[in-house]
């Protein structure tokens, strides 16, 4: 079974730290996504990496910034944390484009920034 | 800009019924659309998906209807249970271009006894 880990299910951090989120999977998946996931807006794509050290940013980016120097690990990084950040954040990962695609999800971290 | 619209917010169903849940979509190049159940406490986990080339699809009491010329497609359940309560994502992906998925914004499923 595929396995996406992330390093915290609750965190609270206060405005202005700079925050640290790690996801690592097991299956030797070449992409790797961070998404964030709000009542009534479902999920949106943060950032996504196909290779290490390689990234593009997804729909909402401003305010974070990632991090991939290994294939297992990909790392979201709030510089400076605030209010609005308060969120659910989901690692996912999953092979190349193919028959059958699917993203494997991690069991998310609460981030409440106060 | 939501390039992926879900219908409805909540849904509440007695058990055996049929639950439906709507997505339609902007994008033409989209090519592929998966559903997505989350359990609480739990990230999303795929749970059918569907490609243009075919009106429907069905595993098990899931089946994925899908209109091209309207741009919509559609989530059933059949002969729902109390165990089907969860929170249903469609998304949309063009495949060919790359392997973002653009999520729905979920529908909340309570099947009750």
């Amino acid at each position: 079974d595929v396995k996406v880990t992330q390093s915290s299910r609750y965190l609270v951090k206060r405005t202005g730290e700079k925050v640290f989120l790690e996801c690592v999977q097991d299956m030797d998946h070449e992409n790797m996504f961070w998404y964030r996931q709000d009542p009534g807006l479902g999920l949106r794509l943060i950032y996504f990496s196909y290779d290490v050290k390689m990234k593009e940013k997804g729909d909402i980016p401003e305010g974070y910034s990632v991090s991939r120097e290994k294939k297992e690990r990909f790392s979201l990084i709030l510089e400076s944390a605030s209010t609005n950040q308060t969120s659910m954040y989901l690692c996912a990962s999953s092979l190349p484009r193919g028959p059958g695609y699917e993203q494997y999800f991690g069991p998310g971290t609460r981030l409440t920034v106060t | 800009q939501q390039q992926v619209k879900q219908s409805p917010q909540s849904l509440i169903v007695q058990k055996g019924g049929i639950p439906i849940i709507n997505c339609a979509y902007e994008n033409t190049a989209f090519d592929y659309f998966p559903w997505y159940q989350q359990f609480p406490g739990k990230g999303p986990a795929l749970l059918i998906a569907i490609r243009p080339d075919v009106s429907e699809k069905k595993e098990g009491r899931f089946t994925i209807s899908f209109n091209k010329s309207a741009k919509q497609f559609s989530l059933h359940i059949m002969d729902s249970q109390p165990g089907d309560s969860a929170t249903y994502f469609c998304a949309a992906s063009n495949l060919i271009g790359n392997e973002k998925l653009t999520f729905g914004t979920g529908t909340r499923l309570t099947i009750i006894p």
